[in-house]
């Protein structure tokens, strides 16, 4: 089945600093990734669609110049966190559609401590 | 836009069954998937559907009923294991990306 690996699985790092964040598909080619973030005990919430050769498409409230995404070839999506601030902490998932799936497949996640 | 609504918990015990609940509002269809999270562990894919009716898969099951905006997942046999968040989801209007709902965090008891 479709693997979609996600590197690092946790980051600390110092307030003001940027973290990048990858997602790899590994045995098909993803067109399209989408970032997702999750805060403890709540629900996994969209912030970007990433499409390779062009730029993402945030969601409504997401900064785009804080969430930077490149997606630079068919396997590859990075999500860089700009001048971390704490109440960026969270677990920041990708995920990607394999060929013929209905289902998307998710990376293992990102748990982002910010201190 | 798209919204969803499922139970925020639910509790049964080990080899007991559970279903659990899922209303939908959107604007288009294009089917009602359920995924499985454990604590700290990203979102597995678990079901699909797109059309009426109950899909099996092993011990679990998923229905959907269009007509009613309304889906549940079934879980037969329960085990320990099976303690996670439990999410139902629905692309967008066009099918582009998936909405997820709160989510339902199922526990297991001995």
């Amino acid at each position: 089945g479709a693997v979609v690996s996600q590197h690092p699985s946790w980051v600390i790092c110092k307030s003001g600093t940027s973290v990048k964040i990858e997602c790899r598909s590994l045995d098909f080619q993803a067109t399209t990734m989408f970032w997702y973030r999750q805060f403890p005990k709540q629900s996994l919430m969209l912030m970007a669609t990433s499409n390779e050769g062009s730029k993402a498409t945030y969601e409504q409230g997401v900064e785009k110049d804080k969430f930077l995404i490149n997606h630079a070839s068919l396997t590859l999506s990075t999500l860089t966190v700009t001048s971390a601030h704490p109440e960026d902490s969270s677990f920041y998932i990708c995920s990607a559609s394999g060929t013929g799936d209905y289902g998307y497949t998710f990376g293992s996640g990102t748990r982002l401590t910010v201190v | 836009g798209q919204s969803l609504e499922q139970p925020s918990e639910v509790t049964a015990v080990e080899g007991a069954i559970v279903q659990i609940n899922c209303t939908y509002q959107t604007s288009g269809f294009y089917g009602l998937s359920w995924y499985q999270q454990h604590d700290g562990g990203a979102p597995t894919f678990l079901s699909y559907n797109a059309l009426d009716g109950l899909e099996e898969t092993g011990r679990f099951s998923s229905f959907l009923s269009r007509s009613d905006s309304y889906g549940y997942l079934l879980l037969q046999e329960l085990q320990m294991k099976d303690s996670a968040s439990y999410f139902c989801a629905v692309p967008n209007t066009g099918g582009f990306k998936t909405i997820f709902g709160a989510g339902t965090r199922l526990f297991v008891k001995a």
